[in-house]
């Protein structure tokens, strides 16, 4: 089983859908979560950080679910803009590396 | 602007040559990493090194060498390029942003496209 899993998708929605992804992963002892976004060849780069609490970020709302071992990115009112690869990304502890996911990949369509 | 550097951005290599990805960041992270990206594969990770002086191999280390040159160098070679190498590789670093700042996150470069013909 990989440490980290997503739906490859696509998720082909329409503008001002609600689209939501899933994310688990197999190391309990997991210790930070992230979403990062990737446009298509260009570099990922941070979307936010997912806490324990659960996090929001204007359309954006990440929550963690510790016990089930998964993260979920809620995006509400999907922009044509928001098209891209949404990566899941889990960080054990201390100088360990980040584990990726490979990627949800969305399309908005007008 | 402060971020990782990345250099080639684009390479073409005949099977057999060798070549020296160079990667650079000005954020005094202590943590970089080489991931490479292939078409529904997602980024597995080649090297990294947690600290100055100090190399680990990731997922897929075949075929690559790295060094850890300073803090703010981690190069990563490829001696005898094989096809199967084609492929964008990535290099990252983890910490917080320019100046100590924002969220303790990777910061990554544009990537190198390789291709091993």
């Amino acid at each position: 089983r990989k440490e980290v899993e997503q739906d490859p998708g696509p998720f082909n929605v329409p503008e001002g859908a609600t689209v939501a992804f899933n994310c688990t992963y197999s190391n309990s002892a997991s210790q930070s979560f992230f979403w990062y976004r990737q446009d298509c060849r260009k570099e990922p780069k941070l979307l936010m950080s997912v806490y324990s609490s659960g996090n929001e970020d204007g359309r954006f709302t990440a929550q963690l679910n510790r016990a089930s071992q998964y993260i979920s990115l809620l995006i509400r009112d999907s922009k044509l803009s928001d098209s891209a690869t949404y990566l899941c990304v889990v960080n054990r502890a201390g100088n360990t590396p980040l584990v990726f996911g490979k990627g949800t990949r969305l399309s908005v369509i007008a | 602007n402060a971020g990782v550097t990345q250099t080639p951005k684009f390479q073409v290599l005949k099977t057999g040559q060798s070549m020296t990805l160079q990667c650079a960041q000005d954020m005094n992270h202590n943590s970089m990493y080489w991931y490479r990206q292939d078409p529904g594969m997602g980024l597995r990770l080649i090297y990294y090194s947690a600290s100055e002086g100090t190399t680990d191999k990731g997922e897929v280390p075949n075929g690559y060498n790295v060094s850890r040159l300073n803090k703010r160098e981690f190069s990563l070679r490829l001696e005898s390029a094989a096809p199967s190498q084609t492929s964008v590789y990535f290099c990252a670093s983890w910490g917080q942003g320019a100046h100590g700042f924002g969220n303790t996150e990777a910061f990554f470069g544009q990537g190198t496209r390789l291709t091993v013909v």
